[in-house]
């Protein structure tokens, strides 16, 4: 079955660096989304990807759709404590019946005042 | 502002039981998930369904079974509770298949 596999499973930085983590499919994806779930909180969706090489951005939230559409990335510019939490993508699969989500492990981002 | 509100935060139950968790969606959404969420493990899927009396499996099946019988609400169903379904449960619906799905807050579930 599809796999979407998410690194690093952990991030400690300190308040003001640079946050990144990776999402990758091993098939190619009709569209990828991001959630943020906070501690103690449910997972919010956070932005979806469509477009082979898309890139958006939300403030200091930026978020990248491979050529390929097998991958993905979110960078988090300066993190500050309220970016604390945990980070998935979701890969939605191409072709009939996609209903399904495959979501990647997280990664689970701790950020150092 | 969409609400996914599940029926209990929190649950004990001993091995064996039967245990319903329910899930209501105000949104008129099509489409309802059931995941568990494990530490290190992310979110699976269970079931899903994407219209009323209608149903998939997801990647983790085995020993839930799920009930739609209103578009509004959505169940889950543990038939004879195990130690290893000890979990957080996460409902969400979305309005259409390929779209932002809205979560519950979750159900913790124990079993004793």
């Amino acid at each position: 079955g599809q796999q979407v596999m998410q690194i690093p499973q952990y991030q400690h930085v300190q308040e003001g660096e640079d946050f990144t983590t990776y999402c990758n499919s091993s098939t190619t994806l009709s569209n990828i989304q991001w959630y943020k779930q906070r501690p103690g909180g449910h997972p919010v969706f956070l932005i979806q990807l469509v477009k082979s090489g898309e890139v958006k951005k939300q403030k200091r939230l930026t978020f990248q759709f491979g050529e390929a559409k097998k991958n993905s990335s979110l960078h988090i510019t300066a993190t500050q404590t309220t970016d604390v939490g945990t980070y998935f993508c979701a890969g939605q699969r191409s072709g009939a019946g996609s209903y399904q989500l495959t979501f990647g492990k997280g990664t689970k981002l701790s950020v150092i005042p | 502002d969409v609400k996914v509100t599940q029926s209990s935060r929190y649950l004990v139950k001993r091995t064996g039981e039967k245990v319903f968790l329910e899930c209501v969606q105000d949104m008129d959404h099509e489409n309802m998930f059931w995941y568990r969420q494990d530490p290190g493990l992310g979110l699976r899927l269970i079931y899903f369904s994407y219209d009323v009396k209608m149903k998939e499996k997801g990647d983790i099946p085995e020993g839930y079974s799920v009930s739609r019988e209103k578009k509004e609400r959505f169940s889950l169903i543990l038939e004879s509770a195990s130690t290893n379904q000890t979990s957080m449960y996460l409902c969400a619906s979305s309005w259409f298949y390929g779209v932002e799905q809205y979560f519950g807050p979750g159900t913790r579930l124990t079993v004793t």
